[in-house]
């Protein structure tokens, strides 16, 4: 079965520091992989996505994701975070048919140090 | 980009009462919607998938006679909370998938059962 793991539940790093979010994935075939945001009380935006090809994305927001297949990971990152960054982080991987069957990981709430 | 929305964003009900929640495409029509619940600071938890003209497929342990799902049109799936509990108070989001692309999601229903 599809899954996601998220390892960190809550990180802190100081504004401008650079920041990365782990995500590991478990599925048989060649997986869709998303990263979404979401602010206190808000829907899910959608960062970045990946499908096929590069295996660097580039997102919305200055993020982007490194897909490895070796090691069944699609880690978040970010050079330098802003304070507006704090929010909580879902990497999620796509499942049936078009990958719309979207199979969330446990979330990593993100802090922003002033 | 696809436009999903939902309607309430917010609902307050009594207990015991019933409390319908719609996903709506906006600019394209979606013959597969997906209806996800989160608790506070949880993930978001795949309820069912939501088909266009036929019975909903629900996820182990989601009780389909107390989440109630219609999907009677290309453009529009309702969740009906019936008999509600408080402790089906929760954040309910739904998606829509858009034929090659990716699902996209509503804006999320707050429901507080009273």
């Amino acid at each position: 079965a599809q899954s996601v793991t998220q390892p960190d539940i809550h990180i802190t790093v100081s504004e401008g520091a650079s920041l990365e979010l782990r995500c590991n994935y478990s599925y048989g075939a060649t997986p869709y992989l998303f990263w979404y945001v979401q602010s206190p009380g808000q829907g899910l935006q959608l960062l970045l996505k990946y499908f096929s090809g590069d295996t660097l994305v580039q997102g919305i927001k200055g993020f982007e994701a490194e897909f490895k297949r070796s090691q069944s990971s699609f880690n978040l990152r970010k050079p330098s975070v802003h304070w507006s960054d704090a929010a909580e982080y879902f990497c999620a991987v796509g499942a049936g048919s078009s990958a719309s069957k979207i199979i969330f990981g446990s979330g990593t709430r993100l802090s922003i140090r002033p | 980009g696809a436009v999903v929305s939902q309607h309430p964003s917010r609902v307050i009900c009594k207990s015991g009462t019933s409390v319908k929640i719609e996903c709506r495409s906006l600019d394209f029509q979606a013959t597969t919607m997906f209806w996800y619940r989160q608790f506070p600071k949880q993930s978001l938890m795949l309820m069912a998938t939501s088909n266009e003209g036929s019975k909903a497929t629900y996820e182990q342990g989601v009780e389909k006679d107390k989440f109630l799902i219609n999907h009677a049109s290309l453009t529009l799936s309702t969740l009906t909370v019936t008999s509600a509990h408080p402790e089906d108070s929760s954040f309910y989001i739904c998606s829509a998938m858009r034929m090659g692309s990716e699902a996209f999601f509503g804006q999320g229903t707050r429901l507080t059962v009273v």
